[in-house]
């Protein structure tokens, strides 16, 4: 079965730190990997989705990247985080196939910049 | 543009009862509609997805949704809540285009009364 893992779960972070979270995937091959970042439990914004290696198409200009080292790694990542990048940070992947549109999430990362 | 819109942020009912969580979308073309559920701190879990075919789409836990076109709403329901569906829930459509994009809405929380 497929399983997607975040880390850390948790993180704080000083303004103008640097930030690196990662996602993973198993179980599955050449998924589309999506980032997204929900704010005071709410609604969901996409910031990154990638449809294979390398391939990032970023959904929002801000302080934040998105790369894909490998098949099942996603990487978000900051040179130096604002307060406003506090927020809870979900992975989540879709399996490439004509049945296959739901996405599944990870438990993501809640980051609290001070 | 796409959107997706849930008209209440909150929804109240009595365990037992029947309950209505409401969602209207725009979108051009098919749409493929989607249902997710978040409990608190965790990721957003699946629940049910309407692509084609039968206009009432059964999902996990009981719940189940019916796509109306003529009125770009797609509700999900249940016959008889139960507290532990006291959760936040998220309308979403996704777009047949690269990466196959999903546009969410702002959520609806959902308290079930013993």
């Amino acid at each position: 079965s497929q399983t997607i893992h975040q880390w850390p779960a948790t993180l704080v972070q000083p303004v103008g730190s640097p930030l690196s979270l990662e996602c993973t995937v198993e179980g599955t091959s050449n998924p589309n990997l999506y980032w997204y970042r929900q704010a005071a439990g709410r609604g969901l914004q996409l910031l990154f989705y990638s449809v294979g290696i390398g391939q990032i198409s970023s959904e929002v200009p801000q302080n934040l990247s998105a790369s894909r080292p490998q098949d099942r790694q996603f990487i978000l990542s900051s040179k130096k985080l604002l307060l406003s990048d506090s927020g809870f940070y979900l992975c989540a992947w879709r399996a490439t196939g004509q049945s296959n549109y739901e996405q599944y999430f990870g438990p993501g990362t809640r980051l609290t910049v001070t | 543009a796409q959107s997706v819109a849930q008209p209440e942020d909150q929804v109240n009912v009595a365990e037992g009862n029947p309950l209505t969580v409401k969602c209207t979308y725009s979108v051009s073309g098919n749409p493929y509609l989607f249902w997710y559920v978040q409990y608190p701190n965790r990721g957003l879990q699946f629940l049910l997805k309407y692509i084609t075919g039968d206009n009432l789409v059964k999902g996990s836990y009981g719940f189940e949704a019916e796509f109306n076109k003529s009125q770009t709403s797609f509700h999900l329901k249940k016959p008889s809540a139960l507290v532990s569906d006291s959760a936040l829930y998220f309308c979403a459509v996704s777009l047949n285009t690269g990466g196959f994009k999903t546009i969410f809405g702002a959520g609806t929380r959902l308290f079930v009364k013993a």
